[in-house]
Order: structure tokens, then C-alpha cells, then sequence
């Protein structure tokens, strides 16, 4: 089944420590997406892509980074600059004409400890 | 004033009640409505999309009012499992993609 994953599922970092949040997807979808989600709070769009090789930020990419390398894989940089990291961070993806919405990966949730 | 803006809640409703919620929207040209559902701790997921003409998909029914900047959904006879948060979505006028997510408003079903 066509789907996205994200991985770990729980991650916890050091302060001063960067870490990798995975996402892939087999979906053969053009356009990926992270945000970022705090408790009682709505999404917000920290990086987007939408084709290979080229991506964008969004409205809270300080701290963070990206790659595109491969259209099915699109990870999260969390960098020792993002001070405040705890959160549930979503990945999502789209087609082309975006009809249809997102499809969400299942999440990583990032403590900080 | 926020993007997309939406009653937090919670609505505390009993079981077999209809309940409506309503969002609104700053950006007149935004082009595409969705209905996003969220169970706790769970990645969002798409209810339905939301059409100009209105739609309806079983208990669920989505409206649009572009004249006055506003959807909305109506959930007919509720049941337990229709306890979640209920995020209204906008695709503003961009060729980006993005998605614009309100707050979520939370809905709880009782017995």
C-alpha cells in the first residue's frame, strides 16, 4: 500500500545537538511538506518542496534544514539553532494538481532533554 | 487577524446530537476547502474536501460561503468515535501547494 513514512516515531535530543527526522513517501507525489505542530496549536510550515532538487521556506524554517535529493525522501534538520524544539512534526505530500489535499506521515515527536 | 480562524471549543455534545461548527478565512481568493480530522496524538487526516455547491458525505455535511469568507461543517446524529479535533483548512492563492491550517476545534461526544 501507498503510503508516507516517518521515523523514529519518538526522538529525544540533547541540547546543542542536531538531529535527522525521516520521511519517505511512495506515493509518486511531486510536492512534500514539514510542519511543525505544539499542543493546542495548528500546523505551521517550516519547509516545503516541489520538485526535486529544489525547495522553499516556510513560515518558521529558522533552525531547521532540508535536502531533496530523491523525490520519494524529503528530511528534517533539526539544528542545535532551533531553540525551542519539542513538537510533533508532520510530513505530508501531494500531487501535482493538489485536489485531493495532503496525505500525513504518522508524526515524530521531538523532546528535548 | 489570523489566516484561518476557528472556535477551539470544546463542544461537549451527547451522543445523537448535530453539531456544526464554522471557520473563516482572511484571503477572499483562496481557492481550495478541506475538513481535517485529528485524534489525539495522531497525524491529521482528510474528512472531506469543501465544494462550492456544498457537500454531503453520510452524517457529514461541508459548506462554503465565499461572500462572506466562511465554511462549515454539520455532523448529523453523533456518535462516541466522532470525538476528535476537527481542523478547517485553506489553500490560499499561491501555486505553492501550501496549506493554510486553523487551530482545530475540539468536539466531544458523550454517552
Amino acid at each position: 500500500d501507498g503510503g508516507i513514512t516517518q521515523s523514529p516515531k519518538y526522538l529525544f535530543r540533547k541540547e546543542g545537538q542536531n538531529v535527522t527526522l525521516s520521511c519517505e513517501q511512495n506515493l509518486n507525489h511531486d510536492a512534500m511538506y514539514w510542519y511543525r505542530q505544539d499542543p493546542g496549536q495548528g500546523l505551521r510550515l517550516i519547509y516545503y518542496s516541489q520538485i526535486v532538487n529544489d525547495f522553499q521556506k516556510g513560515d518558521i524554517a529558522e533552525g531547521y534544514s532540508v535536502s531533496r535529493e530523491k523525490k520519494e525522501s524529503f528530511p528534517l534538520t533539526v539544528t542545535s539553532a532551533q531553540k525551542n524544539p519539542t513538537a510533533f512534526y508532520l510530513c505530508a505530500s501531494t500531487t501535482r494538481d493538489r485536489v485531493f489535499g495532503y496525505t500525513f506521515g504518522s508524526g515524530t515527536r521531538l523532546t528535548v532533554v | 487577524r489570523k489566516e484561518v480562524e476557528q472556535d477551539p471549543g470544546p463542544f461537549n455534545v451527547p451522543e445523537g446530537a448535530t453539531v456544526a461548527f464554522n471557520c473563516t478565512y482572511s484571503n477572499s481568493a483562496s481557492q481550495s476547502f478541506f475538513w481535517y480530522r485529528q485524534d489525539c496524538r495522531k497525524e491529521p487526516k482528510l474528512l472531506m474536501s469543501v465544494y462550492s455547491s456544498g457537500n454531503e458525505d453520510g452524517r457529514f455535511t461541508a459548506q462554503l460561503n465565499r461572500a462572506s469568507q466562511y465554511i462549515s461543517l454539520l455532523i448529523r446524529d453523533s456518535k462516541l468515535s466522532d470525538s476528535a479535533t476537527y481542523l478547517c483548512v485553506v489553500m490560499p492563492p499561491s501555486n505553492t501547494g501550501k496549506l493554510i491550517f486553523g487551530q482545530g476545534t475540539t468536539l466531544q461526544v458523550k454517552p
